[in-house]
């Protein structure tokens, strides 16, 4: 089974200024997808950005961006210019692509990110 | 807003008792799934049904059952509620099966079982 691990519980960033948030996962699969949602205090998940596995370019979202490495399998989550909207707990998901079986997503704990002015 | 709607925003009811979460998905959407939030348990997939077939169980007490009816809305039943179920429940809604596709969120049910 896939796993997915968040190391961080909480980390704090100054306005303005860039943080990474870290998660490593576990499979056995070659292809897959990566995932990381906000959860802002009023719960809604929302995507922040998605990366293929197969795709060796990282994905990038505006001020958001990751960095992907499968050998290792890790894919942090860059945010620069932070701004106090991204305050929200971070969470970095996993998804497989066999659609033979249960294209669910696999969550990781969870990153809570403080933002200070 | 992802386009994916939930009723009822709250809910509080007593141990022992039958609650229905509902869910619509985004137009055009065939997936739903169903995600439970709890502080022990983090976020897990309780269960996914497609066009209207149970395609994938999670973690999903035998309490707890769903279904998608044929104008793709999908119910959470849970029955015999205890403490421990209280949680966000989550759904999410993509168009097909595949793994391309985002899952969308819904803003959530929060239960509170006393």
């Amino acid at each position: 089974a896939q796993t997915v691990t968040q190391s961080q519980p909480e980390m704090s960033v100054q306005e303005a200024e860039t943080v990474t948030l870290s998660c490593t996962y576990d499979t056995s699969e070659s292809d897959y997808y990566l995932f990381w949602y906000k959860q802002p205090p009023s719960r809604q998940m929302i995507l922040v950005i998605r990366q293929e596995a197969y795709k060796q370019q990282n994905a990038t979202e505006n001020r958001f961006s990751v960095n992907f490495q499968k050998a290792a399998k890790s894919f942090s989550l860059k945010i620069s210019d932070s701004q106090l909207g991204d305050a929200a707990m971070y969470f970095c998901a996993y998804r497989t692509f066999n659609t033979g079986t249960a294209s669910k997503l696999t969550f990781g704990t969870g990153t809570r990110l403080q933002v200070t002015l | 807003d992802s386009g994916v709607t939930q009723t009822p925003k709250h809910l509080i009811t007593a141990t022992g008792q039958r609650v229905t979460l509902r869910c619509s998905p985004r137009s055009g959407d065939l997936s739903v799934y169903w995600y439970q939030q709890s502080l022990d348990q983090g976020l897990q997939f309780l269960i996914h049904y497609y066009n209207g077939e149970e395609r994938a169980k999670g973690n999903i007490l035998e309490r707890f059952s769903a279904q998608q009816f044929p104008d793709l809305h999908s119910e959470l039943n849970l029955s015999s509620l205890e403490l421990g179920d209280s949680a966000l429940y989550f759904c999410a809604s993509s168009v097909r099966l595949v793994g391309t596709d985002t899952q969308y969120f819904g803003p959530g049910t929060r239960l509170t079982v006393l």
